[in-house]
């Protein structure tokens, strides 16, 4: 157990909708990452949180958006979806913003289906 | 970021050793090396990281290369349990951002 937290597990849902992704990192970390892992793309980095804060994005589509509460726990916003935003989504944190040594811990992940 | 290359799959015998090899031919002298794996249908955890010196843990020892060019990530006794994706992933001192950038990692199949 990583002690990051993921809800839901499964999330299924149509085309067009919109979904919220939750995540809880380990007590005392302050950075949050989100990664969407598919079997065409494999892993890849969206976005970045660090203390509530935007940090970092990557390859993060338009129609997806996150935030960091207060009281550090984030969430990924989904909408309009599309058959192909069906994948993995993983949360991790770490304890700092940036850093070569800093480790990242993952929670098991969201699986969305898109129909 | 500079690019790891990695065998797409290895097959390993249980309690055998494993050596799994990540090639960085453009690493810079302040890059971390990372080794972190996933198991099946979980997210993917760390194992170990170095800079220029062998590192050892509990999970795994990690070799590195007199050159930096390479690397070895090595379980000293495979079981059942290792079977998994393994990333070996650069990360840079300097960057202004914890990401980490995941290639196509090595499958190990660990046999009975």
């Amino acid at each position: 157990d990583s002690g990051v937290t993921q809800t839901p597990k499964h999330l299924i849902t149509a085309t067009g909708q919109r979904v919220t992704l939750r995540c809880s990192p380990r007590s005392g970390d302050l950075s949050v990452y989100w990664y969407q892992q598919s079997l065409d793309q494999g892993l890849q980095f969206l976005i970045q949180y660090y203390n509530g804060e935007e940090r970092a994005k990557g390859n993060i589509l338009e129609r997806f958006s996150a935030q960091q509460f207060p009281d550090l726990h984030s969430e990924l916003n989904l909408s309009s979806l599309e058959l192909g935003d069906s994948a993995l989504y993983f949360c991790a944190s770490s304890v700092a913003q940036r850093g070569a040594t800093d480790t990242q811990y993952f929670g098991p992940g969201t699986r969305l289906t898109v129909l | 970021d500079a690019k790891t290359t990695q065998p797409n799959s290895m097959e390993s015998n249980e309690e055998e050793p494993v050596h799994l090899p990540c090639n960085h031919s453009t690493i810079s002298g302040t890059d971390y090396i990372h080794w972190y794996r996933q198991l099946p249908s979980q997210g993917p955890e760390y194992v170990i990281h170095g800079l220029t010196s062998n590192v050892n843990n509990r999970m795994a020892s990690l070799a590195i290369a007199e050159d930096r060019k390479s690397s070895t990530l090595i379980l000293h006794r495979a079981t059942l349990r290792d079977a998994a994706v393994y990333y070996c992933i650069l990360r840079v001192w300097a960057g202004n951002t914890g990401k980490l950038i995941f290639g196509q990692g090595t499958t190990l199949q660990v046999k009975p």
